[in-house]
């Protein structure tokens, strides 16, 4: 039964286009992240909040912009996208952020046409 | 700046020999070190870690030692066996949870 339910699993997107990655964790942990897997660079962290603020961003493009509703939600919006923007995104989330197990997402596989 | 770096892109054992993946860090202040195993088209699945405060860490097969002089630590797996085979990645974290992964470790287990 998974945790961290990341939707869609596959998403197409036309180049320009505009598309949310939907991220909800049920483990009633307070701190979530997203990180990017591509061939390019293999696992690269983008954003990570602790009570729905955020706390680091390394994520040059303002066209990522993470999203929390909800304490448990971290969804991750994405504009004007880019073929370069083809990866699968994990949403993460843990209790607390120091030196703590990090649990992972499924990830959403997002390909840019 | 911040990196860790992942010594094998590939490895390949028999199985019933032991492996053996090799990280370096640079950052003096990171305190926690997390393994992850990914399997073809999957997510990442926690493995093992270890806290600055200890030099090794051990569960079942998996043994990680920690060199914090050096900034290198590694991930021993013995007896391996055919669902060892992944890709591992070591990580470190660094300020507000982030986690800096090394660029992965195919590991396959020959029969």
């Amino acid at each position: 039964d998974p945790k961290i339910i990341q939707k869609p699993k596959y998403l197409v997107a036309v180049t320009g286009s505009e598309k949310i990655l939907i991220c909800e964790q049920y483990l009633g942990h307070n701190a979530m992240y997203w990180y990017r897997q591509s061939a390019k660079k293999p696992l690269e962290f983008m954003f990570s909040y602790s009570y729905q603020k955020l706390m680091d961003n390394q994520t040059a493009s303002s066209r990522f912009q993470p999203q929390s509703s909800k304490k448990n939600h971290l969804d991750l919006q994405i504009t004007a996208l880019k073929p370069d923007d083809s990866a699968t995104y994990f949403c993460a989330s843990s209790q607390g952020q120091a030196n703590t197990e990090v649990f992972f997402g499924k990830g959403t596989r997002l390909t840019v046409v | 700046g911040e990196k860790v770096e992942q010594h094998e892109s590939t490895l390949s054992v028999r199985e019933g020999d032991s492996a053996v993946i090799n990280c370096t860090y640079t950052d003096t202040a990171s305190s926690y070190f997390p393994w992850y195993k990914q399997e073809a088209g999957k997510s990442l699945h926690f493995v093992i870690d270890i806290r600055s405060n200890v030099d090794r860490k051990q569960s079942q097969r998996l043994t990680v030692l920690l060199d914090k002089k050096a900034k290198r630590f590694s991930l021993h797996i013995t007896a391996t066996q055919p669902e060892d085979s992944a890709i591992y990645f070591c990580a470190a974290i660094y300020n507000q949870g982030k986690l800096i992964f090394g660029q992965g470790t195919k590991l396959s287990i020959k029969p």
